[in-house]
């Protein structure tokens, strides 16, 4: 695989909480992507970061924020966590234009 | 914006079977074009893409699939399915003028019965 890590791999919250999902690479790639995963709808990207401290909104971006102050981190953050966020989030990596993304594992959020 | 249009949700097939999955998309500038396949369990892999030059593309597995510009198409194909193949499908499209975001379809579950 491509050296993607996400953290936490499972994690249960309560609406209303914040919460963060970490994303790690080690292969230096520039562009660095969140989606998440929900039946019927395939992969929305949520956000995604072409750079250190570049980041651009997808489709599906209100109510997350996401942060890129090194190369290898990506942190996507749930401000108030929703029922409706409940998802399976992937982080994909890309080290260029007109490449493939690399996925990570996925992060399974459920939110009570 | 762009959309990317799945037509089967779920397909059902026995080993051996054919496998043709549709995927439709709506922007008619330049693209890029992915095929990526899901496995019970795990992330997404890359099946196979399409840049430029010959619009039929051969992926990993025995997958095909081909471009067809006049129908902004890129159907995916193999011609015989094995058990091995049970997994979720998903169709993506990347604007080249968009720069780098990629558009993913609804995906397909595929069941093979042994």
């Amino acid at each position: 695989d491509a050296g993607i890590t996400q953290s936490p791999r499972h994690k249960v919250t309560e609406t209303g909480t914040p919460v963060t999902l970490r994303c790690h690479q080690t292969e230096n790639h520039r562009y660095m992507y969140w989606y998440r995963q929900d039946p019927g709808h395939g992969l929305r990207l949520i956000h995604y970061s072409y750079g250190v401290k570049d980041t651009d909104k997808g489709e599906v971006s209100d109510g997350y924020s996401v942060s890129r102050s090194k190369t290898e981190d990506f942190l996507l953050t749930l401000e108030s966590a929703t029922s409706s966020q409940t998802s399976v989030y992937f982080c994909a990596i890309k080290p260029a234009t007109n490449e493939k993304l690399f996925f990570g594992s996925g992060t399974q959020l459920s939110v009570l | 914006a762009q959309s990317v249009s799945q037509h089967n949700h779920h397909v059902i097939l026995s080993e051996a079977a054919s496998l043709e999955l549709g995927c439709n998309y709506s922007y008619g500038g330049t693209v890029n074009l992915f095929w990526y396949v899901q496995y019970p369990g795990q992330h997404l892999q890359l099946l196979l893409k399409y840049f430029s030059g010959d619009p039929l593309v051969k992926g990993i597995k025995g997958f095909e699939a081909e471009f067809i510009k006049s129908k902004f198409s890129f159907n995916l194909r193999k011609p015989s399915v094995q058990w091995s193949d049970t997994a979720e499908y998903f169709c993506a499209v990347n604007e080249r003028a968009a720069g780098n975001k990629l558009t993913f379809g609804g995906g397909t579950r595929v069941l093979v019965k042994p």
